[in-house]
């Protein structure tokens, strides 16, 4: 069936460098995305998010890039810390303000931080 | 201005009884989402409900598993007669309305023995 999947499972980075993040989707019409922090035993925390009527967005530390063509989601973290370690999550919304706004969401990916 | 409030985070339950899992959505809050997060996976919806109504129950299993959101009080999940493929942890998020940010919850880690 249609998902949103990751590439890489488990990311190891030295503090300070910059993480890069991958997620694929399968449904073209999904038309919203976040991407979520999850550390251990807590819920998912938004990071950013972004339509798909934009190809880049950028917060504090993050930057989202969308890649409609080949339907690629990217999580770039600037100046990667140890707080940042965690299993993140990318995940869409195919009908965005629409009768549901149910999270379709990707298997994650473990960020760990060397220091 | 408190976030989405799950009771209990910890659930132990004996396979043939019964589980209820509450959360409790932000203030102002009335969409609530349930998800299922097995160990390692993503979380997978279940059920998205607004006050007194379902919306969307597509990711329920068809038996044994129900949810509600009364007028007073939290949304409540509830699994009857749990099995050992029920152990995972529940999420509950809310959102203002149709679009906006959903908030989730700490969860419920049901262990089922």
């Amino acid at each position: 069936g249609e998902s949103v999947g990751l590439h890489l499972p488990t990311l190891s980075v030295q503090e300070g460098d910059n993480s890069i993040i991958n997620c694929a989707y399968s449904n073209s019409a999904s038309d919203y995305f976040i991407w979520y922090k999850q550390e251990s035993g807590k819920g998912p925390q938004f990071i950013i998010d972004i339509r798909s009527n934009m190809d880049k967005r950028q917060g504090q530390r993050v930057t989202v890039l969308l890649n409609k063509t080949v339907k690629h989601l990217s999580l770039q973290i600037a100046a990667t810390q140890p707080g940042d370690s965690a299993v993140y999550f990318c995940a869409e919304i195919r009908d965005y303000g629409g009768a549901t706004n149910k999270l379709i969401f990707g298997t994650g990916t473990l960020l760990a931080v060397q220091p | 201005n408190a976030g989405v409030m799950q009771n209990p985070r910890h659930l132990v339950r004996r396979r043939g009884q019964e589980a209820r899992l509450r959360c409790s959505p932000m203030k102002g809050h009335s969409h609530v989402y349930w998800y299922r997060q097995l160990p390692e996976e993503g979380l997978k919806f279940m059920v998205y409900l607004q006050k007194e109504n379902i919306i969307d129950e597509s990711g329920m299993p068809k038996e044994r598993f129900s949810a509600e959101f009364p007028k007073e009080g939290p949304s409540i999940l509830r699994i009857q007669q749990v099995v050992r493929g029920d152990s995972a942890a529940y999420f509950c998020a809310s959102s203002p309305g149709s679009t906006g940010e959903a908030f989730f919850g700490q969860g419920t880690r049901l262990t089922v023995v």
